[in-house]
């Protein structure tokens, strides 16, 4: 069957680094995104790799691993604002279908 | 650019009722897509389209139809409501394929209870 499997919940405090881990089975794999949604929210977009590595973009960096079907989000220098779900999605076509995690919530604590 | 707005943004159904979730984006995206989110399950893929013209099932299809007449509009039509159809809809829209990289940009989202 089709899953992604990341972590329900993960706790830190302001200023720490907390890594988000994503692990896939899909039946296609174009890339894996992820997406930030905080409560009451739409998701909002935050990075994609199509290729194994790391980007990075600001404080978050997102890696991926085709082989080993795993990816990570890493989330530096957490800010109170970054308390958040944070999903992984994988898309299984080039047309559009994303398939998209459970989402992980993230509390920054002070 | 308003983006992606959804209208309404909170609905009451009856059971058995129907109604249309409203859709559009001023961005000129070719793709479009429908969500629905249930708590701690995700968002899951009910239907997309990649073009006006061109619609396709996603994850969770059954009970919902669409169409796309424009490239603006993506309307959601629930045929006959049941209480499990109780979620949050999500419509998002983007420039190109998502396997491409191309972000997908989310509406608001639309708030739906069947009693």
């Amino acid at each position: 069957g089709q899953s992604l499997e990341q972590p329900s919940e993960v706790t830190a405090v302001e200023g720490a680094i907390v890594q988000i881990n994503c692990t896939y089975q899909t039946s296609g794999f174009y890339g894996l995104s992820w997406y930030q949604q905080h409560d009451g929210g739409a998701p909002t977009f935050l990075s994609y790799n199509a290729l194994d590595g790391l980007e990075e973009t600001g404080r978050f960096s997102s890696f991926l691993s085709r082989s080993d079907s795993y990816g990570y989000l890493l989330l530096q220098e957490l800010q109170m604002k970054d308390s958040a779900s944070y999903f992984c999605a994988v898309s299984t076509d080039s047309w559009g279908k994303l398939q998209f995690g459970a989402g992980t919530q993230v509390v920054v604590t002070p | 650019n308003a983006g992606v707005t959804q209208t309404p943004k909170f609905q009451v159904l009856k059971t058995g009722q129907s109604m249309t979730l409203q859709c559009a984006q001023d961005m000129n995206h070719e793709y479009m897509s429908w969500y629905r989110q249930d708590p701690g399950m995700g968002l899951r893929l009910i239907h997309y389209s990649v073009g006006a013209g061109i619609t396709d099932q996603g994850e969770v299809p059954n009970g919902y139809n669409v169409s796309r007449s424009t490239t603006e509009d993506f309307p959601l039509r629930l045929l006959s409501a049941a209480p499990s159809q109780t979620s949050v809809y999500f419509c998002a829209s983007s420039p190109a394929g998502t396997g491409s990289g191309n972000e997908q940009f989310f509406g608001p989202g639309t708030r739906l209870t069947v009693l």
